[in-house]
């Protein structure tokens, strides 16, 4: 399967713990974006790379979210000190460089805080 | 004011029947705007993506963008029951930025 995955798929936590997601994206995209999704609402950017540079970041995103990609390929996204306000769907997706083109997002983690 | 706006329905149609689906949006710098499809529990898929204004089809699928009224569509013709799904518009352009803005999504169902 060559298209984004993204781990782990569920993750329930107890409020005030970290949790860290992981994003693999299609291995020649060279953007990474990073979007959460909340029930009956479309994805709302949170963070944006560029191989592993980090271009932006929404002002959503508190500093208890921190994202990386240290190589330029995969990318992780952590939360710490996680809130219930924090439950979610995490989405990532993946694009090429170049003239505007599809974005293709992953399954998805889907957090739940306790 | 949201930059994107969506009616999130749901929106109940007969299989068959030709669906419309649109969006407005307030900030004039998008240049390019997309459509996706969006199953329970997965991640959106791409469905169509115009740049600028114009018509574009894919088969049962057409989509338009008028940048004067800020205003984009979505039609799907000869509607079938696994089109049920929630229909994300989307935009982006020269906003000083790289985000793309979602609207909150179209619940369809297409009965059988």
């Amino acid at each position: 399967d060559t298209g984004v995955s993204q781990d782990p798929r569920h993750k329930i936590t107890k409020r005030g713990q970290n949790v860290t997601f992981r994003c693999d994206p299609i291995s020649e995209h060279n953007r990474l974006y990073w979007y959460r999704q909340t029930l009956g609402q479309g994805p709302e950017f949170l963070t944006y790379f560029q191989n592993e540079a980090q271009l932006e970041k929404s002002r959503l995103l508190s500093d208890r979210f921190s994202a990386e990609r240290p190589k330029g390929s995969f990318s992780t996204l952590e939360i710490q000190r996680t809130e219930q306000g924090d439950s979610a769907m995490y989405l990532c997706a993946s694009q090429t460089s170049g003239p505007p083109s599809t974005q293709y997002f992953g399954p998805g983690t889907r957090l739940l805080v306790l | 004011q949201k930059e994107v706006e969506q009616d999130p329905g749901p929106l109940s149609v007969p299989e068959g029947a030709i669906v419309s689906l649109n969006c407005t949006y307030s900030n004039s710098a998008f240049q390019y705007f997309m459509w996706y499809r969006q199953y329970s529990r997965k991640g959106p898929e791409l469905l169509m993506y115009t740049y600028s204004s114009g018509n574009k089809e894919d088969g049962r699928f057409t989509a338009q963008v008028d940048k004067s009224s800020k205003y984009i569509s979505l039609f799907i013709r000869d509607s079938q029951p696994s089109d049920s799904a929630t229909y994300l518009c989307a935009m982006s352009g020269n906003t000083g930025g790289f985000k793309t803005i979602f609207g909150a999504g179209t619940r369809l169902f297409v009965k059988a």
